[in-house]
């Protein structure tokens, strides 16, 4: 099984609206991911969890904050989001780097659009 | 800092023929992996192959196979006998080998849309 499953699949929100996009994997990964994909470009990584602790954060505005309450578990709350916010919100996982391969399964996104 | 080009914003092709998509890539790293994505109209980014750079055998998975040319720093994507399925945006990926548990950056090319046409 290599599912990432994320919730909900569509979100509209107001900008003084507070929501959470989830994502989920039972695959034993220790390391999860969110990214941000505009129409028609790849993916930007926003943040990385390793072993439920933040390890890398790409200088991402603070309206937007990552939780890892387990290991199969990552959420992203969101809170006073601007329009230029709308985007695919993409979750990936995968194994750590000791245990072999470092393929990142991905979830099929959050749409997220701010009105 | 590592870049990935792929120089082909969009291609089509027809159904059963084969069809190459090209990537580049730049960077300093002698031990690193390189990835094809897929992205179909769902949504879902789905890994099409992987290949590592100290292996000098070509990657394959069933249609799909790899063409690495680590010292032209290329890795383009050959699909054969194309199906409808095969329908996408296509990305390339690069990822720095790395001995942490700080997790696995991925760079990402900018895609190519690849329609493939009855």
């Amino acid at each position: 099984d290599t599912e990432v499953t994320q919730t909900p699949k569509h979100l509209v929100m107001g900008m003084t609206n507070k929501k959470s996009l989830k994502c989920e994997q039972h695959m034993g990964h220790r390391a999860m991911y969110w990214y941000k994909q505009k129409a028609k470009k790849p993916p930007e990584l926003m943040f990385v969890y390793s072993y439920e602790k933040l390890s890398i954060n790409e200088s991402v505005p603070s309206r937007f904050s990552p939780e890892c309450p387990n290991s199969s578990l990552l959420n992203l709350h969101l809170h006073a989001l601007q329009p230029e916010d709308s985007a695919l919100y993409l979750c990936a996982s995968s194994q750590s780097y000791r245990r072999g391969t470092n393929i990142q399964y991905f979830g099929a996104g959050t749409r997220l659009s701010v009105l | 800092a590592q870049t990935v080009t792929q120089s082909q914003p969009e291609m089509s092709v027809q159904e059963a023929e084969t069809v190459t998509l090209s990537c580049t890539y730049d960077t300093s790293e002698n031990n690193y992996y390189l990835f094809w994505y897929k992205q179909p109209p769902s949504r879902q980014m789905i890994l099409v192959i992987r290949q590592e750079a100290y292996k000098q055998q070509n990657a394959t998975e069933n249609r799909f196979s790899v063409n690495f040319q680590k010292a032209a720093k290329s890795f383009s994507l050959k699909i054969s006998d194309s199906q409808l399925g095969d329908t996408a945006m296509y990305f390339c990926a690069f990822m720095k080998h790395t001995n942490n548990n700080a997790g696995n950056m991925l760079t990402f090319g900018g895609g190519t849309r690849l329609m493939v046409k009855p």
